[in-house]
């Protein structure tokens, strides 16, 4: 079956402009994550949805950056104004319900900020 | 303070060697995964680990939950092995990262 997708795969935006970024989990899977990973270093949660609960938005970095998951399945990422430092590839992820079980990547959005 | 420290940070071996990577947290879990990371940037699920231990294939992942630390173990390493391996911690509402081991298995 197909896996987890995002789009678009690349986003290059002017710094001050609002972007959103999408991902489709894999069909029946009630968990979707959002991490980013800035060049160079590691891995950063996001936020996470859990079926129809309310996000845990404590990984936020800014109030900049906000996330919905409509209908329990498609999700959006937007970044608000957005700066250089939010340059970084975006990684979203999909389980069957919420970890500990096992996470399905996407490809990521690379956004880069000039 | 990291809440989540692996080492080695890089790591080269021969084809074939037996490789260990460790991983120690300091925050309470409720599991532990192993992620892998290709070059290309493609991340892939390796384990999910709440106690003991788990094999799959060449992959072996063991947890002490007492002592707050793990290892991911690669039996005869190849270089299809080679990629960051990352450690990440779930306290049950937030994941904590280690900053990856950088793995290049040479034939």
């Amino acid at each position: 079956g197909a896996g987890v997708s995002q789009s678009p795969s690349n986003k290059v935006t002017e710094k001050g402009k609002d972007v959103e970024l999408r991902c489709d989990p894999i069909s029946g899977h009630t968990a979707l994550y959002w991490y980013r990973q800035s060049l160079g270093q590691g891995l950063e949660f996001l936020i996470y949805f859990q079926g129809n609960s309310a996000p845990d938005k404590s990984g936020l970095p800014s109030d900049r950056f906000s996330a919905e998951r409509t209908g329990g399945s498609v999700s959006t990422l937007t970044i608000q104004r957005t700066q250089q430092e939010d340059s970084a590839v975006y990684l979203c992820a999909s389980s069957l319900v919420g970890s500990p079980y096992e996470q399905y990547f996407g490809p990521g959005t690379r956004l880069t900020v000039t | 303070k990291n809440e989540v420290e692996q080492s080695p940070q890089n790591l080269t071996a021969q084809e074939g060697e037996f490789i260990t990577i460790n991983c120690s947290y300091s925050v309470g879990i409720s599991a532990l995964h192993w992620l892998q990371q290709h070059p290309g940037g493609g991340i892939v699920s390796l384990f999910m680990l709440s106690s003991g231990k788990k094999k799959h294939g060449r992959l072996i992942a063991t947890i002490n939950i007492q002592e707050k630390h793990s290892s991911l173990h690669i039996t005869a390493s190849h270089p299809r092995d080679s990629a960051v391996y990352i450690c990440a911690a779930y306290t049950g509402n937030q994941f904590y990262f280690g900053t990856g081991t950088s793995l290049t298995v040479i034939p």
